[in-house]
């Protein structure tokens, strides 16, 4: 049974760039949540995708975007990368509605923006 | 808004040592409380959760936790560490229990010496 995937691992990208990250949810699962964990710091909610549609998201700005498919993997878009957005990038699949509302994390991408 | 306060950003324990990890939060409605436990390089890992019912949470790896509604606490324990225990441990609060945004403390980072 594989968990949560995400690639990829590492990735440098320069000030201005845009990048884009993925994520494969636990089989059997239906929603995805993307958060940013900066150095020494707690996750942050960045957003949800159910049924590919966003349905919450926390105080982070347009700049980061997402898209869930139907096979409910996921995207993180940032557009117009700043030094700030150096973090780790955590995903996270749960199935909507379900006994088990746990939410299970991948690895996580390290994104340095330099 | 709900916001979650780790006491301890460090905590140092001698190996076979009992310790606990404090976490205090605030919601205006009703709460559900996680620890994950995240080791250096991975993702996070789901240690327990309080739902509902009794107020003492037995969770993975000898780690149990007791929810006070009246002192808004959920602190982490461990009657006897392992130096394998050395990890960062996170607090967090949901406010629905069905894979909703999660709200993270800081961490407390755990260090057991032999």
């Amino acid at each position: 049974d594989a968990g949560v995937t995400q690639s990829p691992t590492h990735l440098i990208k320069t000030r201005g760039q845009q990048v884009t990250l993925r994520c494969s949810p636990k089989s059997g699962h239906d929603t995805v949540s993307w958060y940013q964990q900066a150095l020494g710091q707690g996750p942050q909610f960045i957003f949800q995708y159910y049924e590919e549609e966003e349905r919450q998201r926390g105080n982070f700005p347009d700049r980061f975007s997402g898209h869930q498919f139907p096979n409910y993997s996921s995207e993180l878009n940032v557009n117009a990368l700043w030094l700030g957005d150096s973090a780790l990038y955590l995903c996270a699949s749960s199935l909507a509605g379900g006994s088990e509302d746990t939410q299970y994390f991948g690895p996580g991408t390290r994104l340095t923006v330099l | 808004a709900q916001s979650v306060t780790q006491l301890d950003s460090q905590v140092p324990v001698f190996e076979e040592a009992p310790v606990e990890l404090r976490c205090n939060y605030s919601s205006s409605v009703s709460v559900y409380l996680f620890w994950y436990v995240q080791y250096p390089n991975q993702g996070l890992q789901l240690l327990l959760k309080y739902l509902s019912g009794s107020t003492l949470v037995k969770g993975i790896n000898g780690f149990e936790a007791e929810f006070n509604k009246s002192q808004t606490s959920f602190h982490l324990r461990k009657p006897s560490v392992h130096i394998s225990d050395t990890a960062e441990y996170f607090c967090a609060v949901s406010d629905d229990g069905q894979g909703g945004k999660l709200i993270f403390g800081q961490g407390t980072e755990l260090s057991v010496k032999p």
